[in-house]
């Protein structure tokens, strides 16, 4: 099982440049996260999807933040135009079942973006 | 609201010294409660859990039990080495099908050796 892909690892862009990251969940999840991670604010849950369906953007900042899901085995989070405060770890994680609190999370290496 | 209260770091001990990570939690019914760790540069693993009150979750020679009268879910291990050096997670899961981990702010450990 190769576990939650993500890409790029680390991007490094300029303020008002669009970003866009990306994440493979494990096959046969039905369920993806997005999460960001910073110093101050620590693990903020940012979307969810159940079924490719966004089910809580509760904590997406703002409208310059997007999330699609277009099917089962792919997921982008897309910043447009991207601040130097969206400087954080994204992670990606995803979970098997929809309505199990007991299922595991299982998290992504993360994208280190940087925004100068 | 749910929510994770953690011991805050960060916390320094020696090779093969005794460990505890506290960790309260407020939430409506019984939610389900997990300890993530996550090693330098890497994503979020989960070290064990536990689902229902008294429940005893283990892994690595770590431990944590499920205290319903405390609102507790401390995280224990007996003898720690340099590898366990890490930033240690609490979270709970909701009932109700909520689906959202709610997270601790994390606890850094260092082992010297």
């Amino acid at each position: 099982d190769a576990g939650v892909i993500q890409s790029p690892r680390h991007e490094v862009t300029e303020m008002g440049q669009e970003v866009t990251l990306r994440c493979k969940p494990i096959s046969g999840h039905n369920s993806l996260f997005w999460y960001r991670q910073t110093m101050m604010r620590g693990l903020e849950l940012l979307i969810y999807f159940n079924n490719n369906v966004p089910i809580d953007d509760s904590g997406m900042p703002e409208d310059r933040f997007s999330a699609k899901m277009p099917n089962a085995s792919f997921s982008t989070l897309k910043i447009q135009p991207s601040e130097p405060r969206d400087s954080a770890v994204y992670f990606c994680a995803s979970k098997k079942g929809i309505y199990s609190d007991t299922d595991t999370q299982y998290f992504g290496p993360g994208t280190r973006l940087t925004v100068l | 609201g749910d929510s994770v209260t953690q011991m805050e770091g960060p916390v320094t001990l020696s090779e093969e010294a005794c460990l505890t990570i506290n960790c309260t939690y407020t939430a409506t019914g019984y939610p389900s409660l997990f300890w993530y760790v996550q090693y330098p540069g890497e994503g979020l693993q989960l070290l064990l859990k536990a689902t229902k009150a008294d429940d005893k979750g283990s892994n690595k020679g770590f431990e944590a039990t499920y205290r319903k009268e405390t609102t507790s879910f401390h995280l224990e291990k007996g003898s720690v080495q340099v590898s366990d050096s890490a930033v240690y997670f609490c979270a709970l899961s909701p009932i109700q099908g909520a689906q959202k981990l709610v997270f601790g702010q994390g606890t850094r450990l260092t082992i010297n050796p």
